[in-house]
């Protein structure tokens, strides 16, 4: 199993450009999210989907669009990318036991570092 | 919604020694915290958790401990090795579909 990829790794965007930071896991996970992650912010959820087809806003959703076509794919939008929206951006997934609320492990893709200039 | 203090943001201890994380949370309907590690340039990875009904967990030389009067939650590393040295970060739920919130991290520095 890959378990949570991401692509494209670094990506160097001039503002007002957009892209799509894609997210795919092998794991039949249900729920996926997205995070950005800055120096001394620790890691803030900007959407997250909790099933194909669903999708929610996270702490800083502003400015990013999302979509979960499929299960194991979960995309992330800049539609005009801004120089605030450097960072790295991680996207991760996990197992929710809906029967009795059960939580499973949370697992991270490898990271993708945006440069907008 | 929840919050979640994490203290100190940086920790230097000498090889050997015990290091200590600590991490409060706001809402009392939390349940499930789990504590992650990343390490310089790497994906963070869940090294241990704990659920409400438990008050301590041990993994070799890593034990979490939760108080639920006070809602804090701590890390406690023994024997500290240089390879401990990374970023960690607590997290806190409260079940369901609601997701983790992360403290800002601690930067531990393990000194040969």
């Amino acid at each position: 199993n890959a378990g949570v990829t991401q692509t494209p790794k670094f990506q160097v965007l001039k503002t007002g450009q957009s892209m799509t930071l894609q997210c795919a896991q092998d794991m039949n996970h249900n729920s996926m999210y997205w995070y950005r992650q800055d120096p001394g912010m620790g890691l803030r959820l900007i959407h997250y989907s909790v099933g194909e087809g669903t999708t929610a806003k996270g702490e800083v959703p502003d400015g990013y669009n999302v979509s979960r076509l499929k299960k194991q794919n979960f995309l992330l939008g800049l539609e005009s990318a801004a120089p605030s929206q450097t960072s790295v951006y991680f996207c991760a997934s996990s197992y929710l036991a809906l029967a009795g609320g059960s939580r499973e492990t949370q697992y991270f893709g490898p990271g993708t570092r945006l440069l907008v200039l | 919604g929840e919050n979640v203090e994490q203290h100190p943001s940086t920790l230097s201890v000498q090889e050997g020694d015990s290091a200590v994380i600590k991490c409060t949370y706001s809402d009392s309907a939390s349940n499930y915290f789990p504590w992650y590690k990343q390490e310089l340039g790497k994906r963070p990875q869940l090294i241990i958790d704990i659920r409400s009904n438990v008050g301590e967990k041990k993994d070799q030389r890593i034990a979490v401990t939760l108080n639920k009067t006070a809602k804090h939650f701590s890390l406690h590393i023994t024997e500290t090795q240089p390879e401990d040295s990374a970023v960690y970060f607590c997290a806190a739920s409260t079940g369901g579909n609601t997701p983790l919130v992360f403290g800002k991290g601690t930067r531990l520095s393990v000194i040969a």
